[in-house]
């Protein structure tokens, strides 16, 4: 079936250090989204990108989405202790209102 | 303007019984989607409602229903509860036509427990 395989499941980094994951998806996505879940929070939105190629920033975060609509990363720039939780992309497959998400990327700041 | 709200907040049930969840959407947003996310784990997507009637549907039993009211509210059902069923239902509106675009707006969840 549809899949999107998100990497690492776990990514611990000293603060200041940079922070990268990864996603791949089965079959080409009209568009991705990246959202944060804090520990015991809800997922929040932060970014969609739609166009083939396409990077986006918002500070110190960078989104990519690849050339072929269907792998897409988001690396973060000296990590801070706020940048703390788990990180999913999510997908959706063309004329399907179902959004397919990755398992997320935890990152884990050590002290 | 309030964001999703979603109630209760906790909930403890036995195997066999039902539940039902509930849920409001982010003001002006008129499509309600729900979501099961087990510990550790992504949001897996259990079914969507657009004016009052499910528009898509993921890989969940019919012991799982839902409903969509005229002010765009939802519920969730669960019949049956099974112990694999405890997990964080989340409740994401959202409007296909507007400022938000697709962008899911979720509510805290109700964190739902079965003994």
């Amino acid at each position: 079936g549809q899949q999107v395989m998100q990497i690492p499941q776990y990514q611990h980094v000293q603060e200041g250090e940079d922070f990268t994951t990864y996603c791949n998806s089965s079959t080409t996505l009209s568009n991705i989204q990246w959202y944060k879940q804090r520990p015991g929070g809800h997922p929040v939105f932060l970014i969609q990108l739609v166009k083939s190629g396409e990077v986006k920033k918002q500070k110190r975060l960078t989104f990519q989405f690849g050339e072929a609509k269907k792998n897409s990363s988001l690396h973060i720039t000296a990590t801070q202790t706020t940048d703390v939780g788990t990180y999913f992309c999510a997908g959706h497959m063309d004329s399907n209102y179902q959004l397919i998400w990755g398992a997320g990327t935890k990152l884990i700041i050590k002290p | 303007d309030a964001g999703v709200t979603q109630s209760p907040t906790h909930l403890i049930k036995t195997r066999g019984q039902q539940v039902t969840l509930r849920c409001s959407p982010k003001s002006g947003h008129d499509t309600v989607s729900w979501y099961q996310q087990a510990l550790g784990q992504g949001p897996q997507f259990i079914f969507q409602y657009y004016e009052e009637e499910e528009r898509q549907r993921g890989n969940f039993p019919d012991r799982f229903s839902g409903h969509q009211f005229p002010n765009y509210s939802s519920e969730l059902n669960v019949n049956a509860l099974l112990l694999g069923d405890s997990a964080l239902y989340l409740c994401a509106s959202s409007e296909l036509w507007g400022d938000d675009g697709e962008k899911l707006f979720f509510g805290s969840g109700t964190q739902l427990s079965v003994l």
